[in-house]
């Protein structure tokens, strides 16, 4: 089936710093990706609909410069956690979605990201 | 609004059967989907409803009323490998997805 790789799996930043978080469609071109965040048993919580060549549509509550989302190319998306703080700290995740709108969404493996 | 329940926790026997339920009020219908999802891991696609009635992939089946507004996913033969937590999303007019909470199942010997 179609692939979504994201990178990194893990990480550990200083609080104050940048992380930039990549999702990539391996076997398929993806004009929309969707980046969500997960709390410690939570359902997802979608942050952002990113759309290539244009910007992404960011969900009520979400701040857009502090969740950076470029969407340059048909495989590649990238969300920047800008000047992260401890309360950053979460599981993200994308996913592209196969086909139409009612296709199957493939997801990433999901980003670990521990703000200290 | 727009609102997925499904319920919080089950627990249920390895080699026994549980069946999830999952209802929705949604703004529009255009498909259900259930996920799988590990601890600690992202989720993986299970099964894809969008006409009534019941899907079956081996072990999991997943069944869909639109006038009841409700679907359940059903999984036979449980394995402790099942322990997961299992998501209820819709696709509504609009084509977005609204996420239930999802239900944590915990599979005993």
């Amino acid at each position: 089936g179609a692939v979504v790789s994201q990178h990194p799996s893990r990480v550990i930043c200083k609080s104050g710093t940048s992380v930039k978080i990549e999702c990539r469609s391996l076997d398929f071109q993806a004009t929309t990706m969707f980046w969500y965040r997960q709390f410690p048993k939570k359902s997802l919580m979608l942050m952002a609909t990113s759309n290539e060549g244009s910007k992404a549509t960011y969900e009520q509550g979400v701040e857009k410069d502090k969740f950076l989302i470029n969407h340059a190319s048909l495989t590649l998306s990238t969300l920047t956690v800008t000047s992260a703080h401890p309360e950053d700290s979460s599981f993200y995740i994308c996913s592209a979605r196969l086909g139409g709108d009612t296709g199957e969404l493939f997801f990433g493996e999901g980003s670990r990201l521990t703000v200290l | 609004g727009q609102n997925i329940d499904q319920p919080t926790e089950m627990t249920a026997t390895e080699g026994a059967i549980v069946q999830i339920n999952c209802t929705y009020q949604t703004s529009g219908f255009n498909g259900l989907f259930w996920y799988q999802q590990h601890a600690g891991e992202a989720p993986t696609f299970l099964s894809y409803n969008v006409l009534d009635g019941l899907e079956e992939k081996g072990r999991f089946s997943s069944f869909l009323s639109r006038s009841k507004g409700y679907s359940y996913l059903l999984l036979k033969e449980l394995q402790m490998k099942d322990s997961a937590s299992y998501l209820c999303a819709v696709t509504d007019s609009n084509y977005q997805l609204i996420w239930g909470a999802g239900t944590k199942l915990i599979i005993k010997p």
